[in-house]
């Protein structure tokens, strides 16, 4: 079975760091890329990041790019996101996602449970 | 970069109507258009990906179609598991953006 663990969220404040961490399991983690999703609370959906299956290519959201830092660790089956320079803005569950392969359309097919990261002083 | 806009962004039905949801995107995704559902407290669920095929385990009154800009879910026969908010998502360019998202609610 298909298993995403995210943990790391918490309270920061504002121009903190923190480090997420998503354990996956069930599957040849190292095989798939991965991107980060995050949901303000009460809001929508938006793209955060993703990484290649090696980990050798990274893109980011306009939003988070050069404050956040996606990465993996193959070996330890575990996807990351370092958060720096944190604001109010970034507050919002995080969730790491896979992507499913061979679809044509690079969709989403598995979630984690999320992680809530609240940024406030 | 790609917007993405439903609608309705709300919706009240029955239990076995037929619903549609449209989404369209400000410029052509192709077929790289996707569908969720989430329901409250929860992660999202992938339905429909590359615009109308069916995730795996996803019941078949779900179908989605469309393709360039202009997409639609439809919804055969509203069971009472399928109130919740839908999702559409573009995979065509690197933004991956989502649309508002679609309330669905028990008239």
């Amino acid at each position: 079975e298909v298993q995403l663990v995210e943990s790391g969220g918490g309270l920061v404040q504002p121009g903190g760091s923190l480090i997420l961490s998503c354990a996956a399991s069930g599957f040849t983690f190292s095989t798939y890329w991965m991107h980060w999703v995050r949901q303000a609370p009460g809001r929508g959906l938006v793209w955060v990041s993703r990484i290649n299956s090696d980990g050798s290519t990274t893109t980011y959201a306009d939003s988070v790019k050069g404050r956040f830092t996606i990465s993996r660790d193959n070996a330890k089956n575990t996807l990351y996101l370092q958060m720096n320079s944190l604001r109010a803005e970034d507050t919002a569950v995080y969730y790491c996602v896979r992507v499913l392969r061979g679809s044509g359309s690079y969709p989403f097919d598995y979630w984690g449970q999320g992680t809530l990261v609240t940024v406030s002083s | 970069d790609i917007q993405m806009t439903q609608s309705p962004s709300s919706l009240s039905a029955s239990v076995g109507d037929r619903i549609t949801i449209t989404c369209r995107a400000s410029q052509s995704v192709s077929n790289y258009l996707n569908w969720y559902q989430q329901k409250p407290g929860k992660a999202p669920n992938l339905l429909i990906y590359a615009a109308s095929s069916l995730q795996s385990g996803v019941p078949s009154r779900f179908s989605g179609s469309g393709s360039g800009t202009d997409f639609t879910l439809t919804i055969s026969s509203l069971q009472s598991e399928d109130f919740a908010t839908y999702y559409c998502q573009q995979s065509h360019s690197i933004s991956y953006t989502f649309g508002q998202g679609t309330k669905l609610e028990i008239k």
